[in-house]
C-alpha cells in the first residue's frame, strides 16, 4: 500500500529562521513521483515541486530546497530564512504508475506558522 | 492561477439536498480528479476521469457521482447530503496520466446545515 506520513502537525517559527518539513513515504513500486503542495490561508493548492524516483538530486529554488533520500524513504522540504508569507499548510504527496491512474496520495499536512 | 476553474466557490445547503459542483480543466488536460478535504479526513481522493471515462475510484460514497463530458468539463453530484459532507471539494487536472503534477482549482466549499 502507498502511504505518506507527515509527522509534524504544526510548526511555529520566527521570521528568518530556517525550517524543515518532514515527509516519509511508503510504496512498493520502483517508479513513483513525490510532490510538495502549499495551501495558503486562501485555500487553493499550489504545486511546488515534483521529483521522480530515479532522480535523487537535491533541488534548490530560491529559499526552498528539497532533500530526497530513497534509503530512508524521505522527501524533506526546507525553507531558508522563512517569511510570514510562507505561513501555510504544506502537503507532501505520492503518485505511482501502478494501474491506470496517477492519483496523488497526500500526507496529512504540516501547518507552518511564521511569526513576524 | 492554475487554469482549473471550479464553480461555485461557496455553497450552503440543507441536509437531504442535492448539489452539483462543476469543474473546467486546464486547456488540453484530459484527466480530471476530484478530492475532498475535511478536517477529520484530510485530502481524500474521490474519483478520476480520463477523456470521458472513469479511470480510478477512491473513497467516494455511493451518494456521490461524477461524470466528464465531451468538452472535458466534469461535474460532481452530491445527493442526500449529510452534515459530514461539509468540506472543501477540489478538482484537479493533468495533461495525461503517468507524468506527475496535478493542477488544482480553488475548490468549492460546501456547508451542509
Amino acid at each position: 500500500a502507498q502511504k505518506v506520513t507527515q509527522a509534524q502537525t504544526e510548526i511555529s517559527v520566527v521570521e528568518k529562521e530556517d525550517v524543515t518539513l518532514d515527509c516519509v513515504y511508503e510504496t512498493r513500486d520502483t517508479t513513483y513521483y513525490l510532490f510538495w503542495y502549499k495551501q495558503p490561508p486562501s485555500g487553493e493548492l499550489v504545486f511546488l515541486i515534483r521529483r521522480n524516483s530515479f532522480d535523487e538530486q537535491n533541488e534548490i529554488s530560491g529559499r526552498y530546497s528539497w532533500n530526497f533520500q530513497k534509503s530512508t524513504s524521505s522527501f524533506n522540504f526546507t525553507i531558508t530564512a522563512s517569511q510570514v508569507v510562507d505561513s501555510a499548510v504544506y502537503f507532501c504527496a505520492l503518485s505511482t504508475l501502478g494501474g491506470a491512474t496517477n492519483k496523488l496520495i497526500f500526507g496529512t499536512g504540516t501547518l507552518l506558522a511564521v511569526q513576524p | 492561477d492554475s487554469g482549473v476553474t471550479q464553480t461555485p466557490k461557496h455553497l450552503i445547503t440543507a441536509t437531504g439536498q442535492r448539489v452539483t459542483l462543476r469543474c473546467s480543466p486546464r486547456s488540453g488536460d484530459l484527466s480530471v480528479y476530484w478530492y475532498q478535504q475535511s478536517l477529520d479526513q484530510g485530502l481524500q481522493f474521490l474519483i478520476q476521469y480520463y477523456n470521458g471515462e472513469e479511470r480510478a475510484k477512491g473513497n467516494i460514497l455511493e451518494r456521490f457521482s461524477a461524470q466528464q463530458f465531451p468538452d472535458l468539463h466534469s461535474e460532481l453530484n452530491l445527493s442526500s447530503l449529510e452534515l459530514g459532507d461539509s468540506a472543501l471539494y477540489f478538482c484537479a487536472s493533468s495533461v495525461r496520466y503517468g507524468t506527475g503534477e496535478l493542477f488544482f482549482g480553488e475548490g468549492s466549499r460546501l456547508t451542509v446545515l
